[in-house]
């Protein structure tokens, strides 16, 4: 498969803490991608990184991506309790179907 | 503002009457793609159309329909409604099938 995988598939932690989730995959890619979803609703998209680039910022979130070891990390420091979601990583294959993949997610919970 | 328009919000039907999902965007994308969200199964692609006229299948197309008659419009149509398509159906658009996507807010259907 493709596709991403995340790990862990859940993660709790403490409101003001840092949340690292992670992404492997099997394939060459063009970019991966990391988008979030509320209970139920949309996914919104996050951060874009290409194969080209190893880490990428946007506000409180980092995202690297190491193309030899096929992974990618997402970081969310300063955790707040409207983080609370599931978290998805998607690649885009260099060969192949051209489409984006999609994890399973991470669900992550903030406790206040 | 820019966004990807679903409805209905949720559906609630019985085995076999046909129905449709709407989906719209105002931003002139050309590639729109269908996914249905299951429990331990992650996002799976329905069907996608790179452009106008032009539609493909996706992982899991069969039991559904498409058409793509306008830049705008992306249809899901469900001809003969089962209760293994009872899911949480998202409609997704983009300039490009390799870049971010942009989802609408998700139609959760049940066949009873």
């Amino acid at each position: 498969s493709q596709q991403g995988e995340e790990d862990p598939q859940a993660l709790s932690i403490q409101e003001g803490e840092n949340a690292t989730m992670n992404c492997s995959y099997k394939t060459s890619i063009n970019n991966l991608q990391w988008y979030r979803q509320n209970s139920g609703r949309g996914l919104v998209h996050l951060i874009l990184i290409r194969s080209n680039e190893r880490e990428k910022h946007s506000g409180r979130l980092r995202v690297t991506l190491d193309t030899s070891k096929k992974s990618s990390s997402l970081l969310i420091t300063a955790s707040r309790a409207a983080d609370t979601a599931s978290y998805f990583c998607a690649v885009s294959p260099f060969q192949g179907a051209q489409k984006l993949v999609f994890g399973q997610g991470t669900r992550l919970t903030i406790n206040p | 503002e820019a966004q990807v328009t679903q409805n209905p919000r949720y559906l609630i039907t019985v085995t076999g009457k046909k129905l449709t999902v709407t989906c719209s965007q105002n931003m002139n994308h050309e590639y729109m793609s269908w996914y249905r969200q299951d429990p331990g199964l992650g996002l799976r692609q329905i069907y996608y159309s790179m452009n106008v006229e032009v539609t493909d299948k996706g992982d899991v197309p069969e039991g559904y329909k498409v058409s793509r008659k306008e830049k705008r419009n992306f249809p899901l149509i469900l001809e003969s409604p089962s209760p293994n398509q009872t899911s949480l159906y998202f409609c997704a658009s983009s300039w490009d099938i390799r870049e971010k996507l942009f989802f609408g807010s998700g139609t959760q259907l049940s066949v009873l």
